[in-house]
Order: C-alpha cells, then structure tokens, then sequence
C-alpha cells in the first residue's frame, strides 16, 4: 500500500527565504503525486501535481516541486516566502486508476516578519 | 462556476446522536469522495461514490454511510457519534473519465461531538 511521509511537521522561514518542504512516498508502481494548501478554516487548494511527463512541475502562487523517482521524493519548493504563504500544506499520492488520495501528515508553514 | 459546495459549515452533537453532512460537488462532476481530517493530522479516505453507488471504502466502521442523489450531490452520515468523531469533514468531486486523480475540496463541515 502506499503511504507519503512528510518531514518535519512544522517549518519555519524568514520573508524572502527559500521555502523547502518535504515529502516522501512509498509506492510500488509509479503514482501521481499532489501538493494541497490549507489555510486555517478553509478546505484544501491544489497547489500543483505531477502525473507523467516532466519531473520538475511548478504550480500556484510561485511554488515547484520535483519528483525524484530515485529518491522516491516530491520536496515542495518556492524560491522566496511571503507572508501569505502561512498554511498548512499537505503532499498526496494516488495510484492510477485508484480511486483515493493518501495524505502525509502534513506540514505547518510559518513565516517570520 | 460554483465549487464544491458543503453543509453545514459547523455543528455540535452529542455523543450518540446521529448527524447528516450534505456536498454538492463541482460543476460538470460526477464522483463525490469524503474525507475525515482530525486535528492536525491529514485527511483520511472515508468513500466514495459514483453513479449512486459506493465504490470505494476506507478504513472506517459501518457507523459511516453515504448516499448519492441523481445530482450527483452527496450525504455523509454517521450514527452513534463518539467524541473520537470530532473532524473536519471534507467532500472532494472529480470529474468523468479517469482523470489524474485531481480532486477539488469544499471548505468542510466541522463536527463537534460533546
């Protein structure tokens, strides 16, 4: 079964700071991986997803990811934090064809003034 | 275009008393997932439900049940409420075809047990 792994449950950065969160599947065929946002008492926002194709995939509001089949990661990357990018975000993974989304456990993003 | 629409938005219930969420999905789609969020944790896989039927079924007790209209639009209930079903409870949809698994989020329904 496949499960997502994320490291370090709360991240914090300063303005302008790179922003690195990261995620690690387990999959025994290749998935499709997801990134969501959650802002507090809001549902979840797609950020950005990888299915096939290119390995490094950008999304929304300046942020990228890069699936790294070797290293069975899909670290979530923005070169420069803003303020409004305090969330909760989660990395997801689906097997194709499956029918659900696995979740990580999430990561709390934190950006100092 | 209206997206994925949840009802309430917040309530409060008793330990054994039974309640009843209500989604309306995406325009244009067809297939209704929900998902249990605890406090602080991820979302979990609840079911899910296409043309009226439940195809899929996580990890969780009989308690939980659905239902899906000809809409498309969707029910979650769950029966003998314990205080360990306090959640947010999201509804996700998707559209026809198989996709790439992307699904769009309501807001969720937030239950208090008490």
């Amino acid at each position: 079964a496949q499960s997502v792994t994320q490291l370090g449950s709360h991240v914090s950065v300063s303005e302008g700071a790179l922003v690195l969160l990261r995620c690690n599947y387990s999959s025994s065929v290749p998935p499709y991986l997801f990134w969501y946002v959650q802002y507090p008492n809001q549902g979840l926002q797609l950020l950005l997803k990888y299915t096939t194709g290119a390995t490094l995939v950008k999304g929304i509001n300046g942020f990228e990811a890069e699936f790294k089949k070797s290293e069975t990661s899909f670290h979530l990357t923005k070169p420069s934090a803003h303020m409004s990018d305090a969330a909760e975000y989660f990395c997801a993974v689906v097997i194709q064809g499956a029918q659900k989304l696995v979740f990580g456990q999430g990561t709390r993003l934190t950006i100092n003034p | 275009d209206a997206g994925v629409t949840q009802s309430p938005t917040h309530l409060i219930k008793t330990r054994g008393q039974q309640v009843t969420l209500r989604c309306s999905p995406k325009s244009g789609h067809d297939t209704v997932s929900w998902y249990q969020q605890a406090l602080g944790q991820g979302p979990q896989f609840i079911f899910q439900y296409y043309e009226e039927e439940e195809r899929q079924r996580g990890n969780f007790p009989d308690r939980f049940s659905g239902h899906q209209f000809p809409n498309y639009s969707s029910e979650l209930n769950v029966n003998a409420l314990l205080l360990g079903d306090s959640a947010l409870y999201l509804c996700a949809s998707r559209g026809p075809g198989p996709g790439t698994g992307e699904l769009f989020f309501g807001e969720g329904s937030r239950l208090t047990v008490l």
